[in-house]
């Protein structure tokens, strides 16, 4: 059984640049969310997707957008890259509800 | 203060040794408690779930929740050197989706 697949694995982009982060769930889970993780905050939770509908939001600005598909795949981006916007995205996908979290092995974001 | 707390070490143990990781929490309301385990250039891998107060086992590992004290552990026993790796709790109110991470404790098991 495939794991949660995040595309690209590597990205440097520019300061001011806009970006799109691309995650592919397991197969049959229906909820997506997407975490930001830095050495000086950790892991921080952005926003959850669940049937193509953002059912949860983090405490992050505006620049930072998702979206879900009908297929359950995801996109997160971010617009007008800031310095502090690189970190290491994860994607974690679940079958619904009470259920646990899988993690894919994120994208790492570098602003120049 | 942080909805979480864990040290966040770094711990080192000799092979063959009991590790104890902690975390403490202050929001009540928080229901469904994980463990991951988290290797260098790798997202977190999940090692326990466990819903409401008590005791999990599974192998090696052991996770106990004391919702009266707002507080978790993850028994390692018989450590490897492959299980040196960075280990982050996580909670979570229902199931929203949003889990509140701690810090992560960064564990060295040395041979």
């Amino acid at each position: 059984k495939a794991g949660v697949t995040q595309t690209p694995r590597y990205l440097i982009k520019t300061r001011g640049q806009q970006v799109t982060l691309s995650c592919s769930p397991i197969s049959g889970h229906r909820s997506v969310s997407w975490y930001q993780q830095t050495p000086g905050q950790g892991l921080q939770f952005l926003f959850e997707y669940f049937s193509e509908t953002q059912r949860n939001k983090g405490n992050f600005p505006g620049r930072f957008s998702g979206r879900q598909f009908s297929n359950s795949r995801s996109e997160m981006n971010v617009s007008t890259l800031e310095l502090g916007d690189s970190a290491l995205y994860l994607c974690a996908s679940s079958p619904g509800q009470g259920t646990s979290y899988t993690f894919g092995s994120g994208t790492r974001l570098t602003v120049v | 203060q942080k909805e979480v707390e864990q040290d966040p070490g770094p711990l080192s143990v000799p092979e063959g040794a009991i590790v104890s990781l902690n975390c403490t929490y202050s929001n009540s309301a928080f229901q469904y408690f994980m463990w991951y385990r988290q290797y260098s250039r790798k997202g977190p891998e999940l090692l326990m779930y466990t819903y409401s107060s008590g005791n999990k086992e599974d192998g090696r590992f052991t996770a106990q929740v004391d919702k009266s004290s707002k507080y978790i552990s993850l028994f390692i026993r018989d450590s490897q050197p492959s299980d040196s790796a960075t280990y982050l709790c996580a909670m979570s109110v229902g199931n929203t989706g949003k889990l509140i991470f701690g810090q992560g404790t960064t564990l060295q098991v040395k041979p």
